[in-house]
């Protein structure tokens, strides 16, 4: 059974601060896909970025970055530079392709609630 | 494009009625998904569909419904509602790739549902 963890329920920091998010996997399938997405306060979800568990590069953009480990099984999140509109919660997600011709279930992490602050 | 839309915004509901949630996209996505996110326990899929004319269930499909007539359309029915179904309800569609896998979900804004 595939599960996603986000150890950190919640995270304040003050503004310009860097933060990472966590994020924990298990799956049996050796091919996958990993997700992050955020929820801000207006509650719609928002696609950040996906990575395929074939590619390990780390992945930057702009302020946020990505840093994927299969040794480990972590895909952690880091904003740089933190600003309040990054207020949100923060979804890690993970698809298997254990069923050919099924469509891939994305199954969430809990997610984290990060809290910028002036 | 708007993408995917979610009808209604907001319910309350009475224990024992009955309603059907609407979601239209307009991506010509293959892909449709349903789920529930409660507090502390992210998002959980309930049903979800690969086509039209075709739905499966997903981890928490007790007590829900779903239709997928149209290509565009996947509705989430709720025949006997009770309060432990209160919570916000998205969907979501994507693309199909090539090995069958599907790309990134593009969600709806949510519907908040409370069952009294």
């Amino acid at each position: 059974a595939q599960k996603v963890t986000q150890a950190q329920t919640e995270i304040s920091v003050v503004e310009k601060e860097d933060v990472t998010l966590d994020c924990v996997y298990e799956t049996r399938d050796t091919t996958y896909y990993l997700f992050w997405y955020k929820q801000p306060p207006s509650g719609e979800l928002v696609f950040l970025i996906r990575r395929n568990s074939f590619d390990e590069q780390n992945e930057i953009s702009g302020r946020y970055s990505w840093n994927f480990q299969k040794s480990t099984s972590s895909f952690n999140f880091t904003i740089t530079a933190s600003q309040v509109v990054d207020s949100a919660v923060y979804f890690c997600a993970l698809s298997d392709l254990t069923n050919t011709g099924t469509a891939s279930k994305l199954t969430f992490g809990t997610g984290t609630r990060l809290q910028v602050t002036l | 494009n708007a993408g995917v839309t979610q009808t209604p915004k907001f319910r309350v509901l009475k224990t024992g009625q009955s309603m059907t949630l609407l979601c239209a996209q307009d991506m010509n996505h293959e892909y449709m998904y349903w789920y529930r996110q409660d507090p502390g326990m992210g998002l959980r899929l309930i049903h979800y569909s690969v086509g039209e004319g075709t739905t499966a269930k997903g981890e928490v499909p007790d007590g829900y419904n779903v239709s997928r007539l149209k290509k565009q359309n996947f509705l989430l029915g709720l025949e006997s509602a009770a309060p432990s179904q209160t919570s916000v309800y998205f969907c979501a569609s994507s693309f199909v790739l090539r090995d069958r896998s599907s790309y990134e979900q593009y969600f709806g804004p949510g519907t908040r549902l409370t069952v009294t």
